[in-house]
């Protein structure tokens, strides 16, 4: 069965850094193209970042780019979001998703992690 | 970047009865190398994490149930829910992904009458 489980989230002043992790198992990560989704309190979704099973492509919504990073370490079965200058727009529950296939759908959604950049 | 409009925003439905949600999308969504269309159906039930129900316009994910179906073309689309049920409650969203940045519509409730 596949799992993907968030960790990361808190508190975090504006202009500050958080690292967030996702852990996969019940599937060969290796092969998956991964992303991040996050949803702002009470608002709707919104599409974060995507990285490709081999890391050779990343993509980025223009709201993150320049301050946001994904990677992933295929050999720990993880994908990561590195978040540096964090403004109170960024307060939200950030979903990692799994793509089907190259920029494909979103079939397995972990459960979120809380993000808040708040003084 | 693409623009998905959804109407309605609220949804108020009779269990059994038939629901429907629109998708309006800013630019087609078919993609003429494949001819696929780009346009997929989520769902969030309350106090969940979204669900992918219909995938490239009208295929149906693992395990839903086949009162759901998807359907429309270029920009048009509709998620049609044949016979509601109480479990069907939440906020549905459709999704493009033709071209970065993949964008959602705001979100339909759906909730029960």
């Amino acid at each position: 069965e596949v799992h993907l489980v968030e960790s990361g989230g808190g508190l975090v002043k504006p202009g500050g850094s958080l690292r967030l992790s996702c852990a996969a198992s019940g599937f060969t990560f290796s092969s998956y193209s991964m992303a991040w989704v996050r949803q702002a309190p009470g608002k709707g979704l919104e599409w974060v970042s995507s990285i490709s099973s081999s890391s050779a492509y990343t993509y980025y919504a223009d709201s993150v780019k320049g301050r946001f990073t994904i990677f992933r370490d295929n050999a720990k079965n993880s994908l990561f979001l590195r978040m540096n200058s964090l403004t109170a727009e960024d307060t939200a529950v950030y979903y990692c998703a799994r793509e089907a296939y190259f920029r494909g759908m979103l079939d397995y959604w972990g459960q979120g992690t809380l993000v808040t950049v708040s003084s | 970047e693409i623009v998905l409009t959804q109407t309605p925003l609220s949804l108020p439905v009779t269990p059994g009865e038939a629901a429907s949600i629109s998708c309006r999308s800013s630019q087609s969504l078919l993609v003429s190398d494949d001819g696929n269309t780009y346009l997929d159906w989520y769902l969030q039930k309350p106090g969940q994490s979204p669900q992918l129900l219909i995938y490239s316009l009208s295929y149906r994910a693992s395990g839903v149930p086949d009162r759901f179906s998807g359907s429309g073309s270029g920009t048009d689309f509709t998620l049609k829910i044949s016979r509601v049920e109480a479990e069907d409650v939440g906020v549905y969203y459709c999704m493009q992904r033709v071209e970065i940045p993949w964008t959602f519509g705001q979100g339909t409730k759906v909730e029960i009458k």
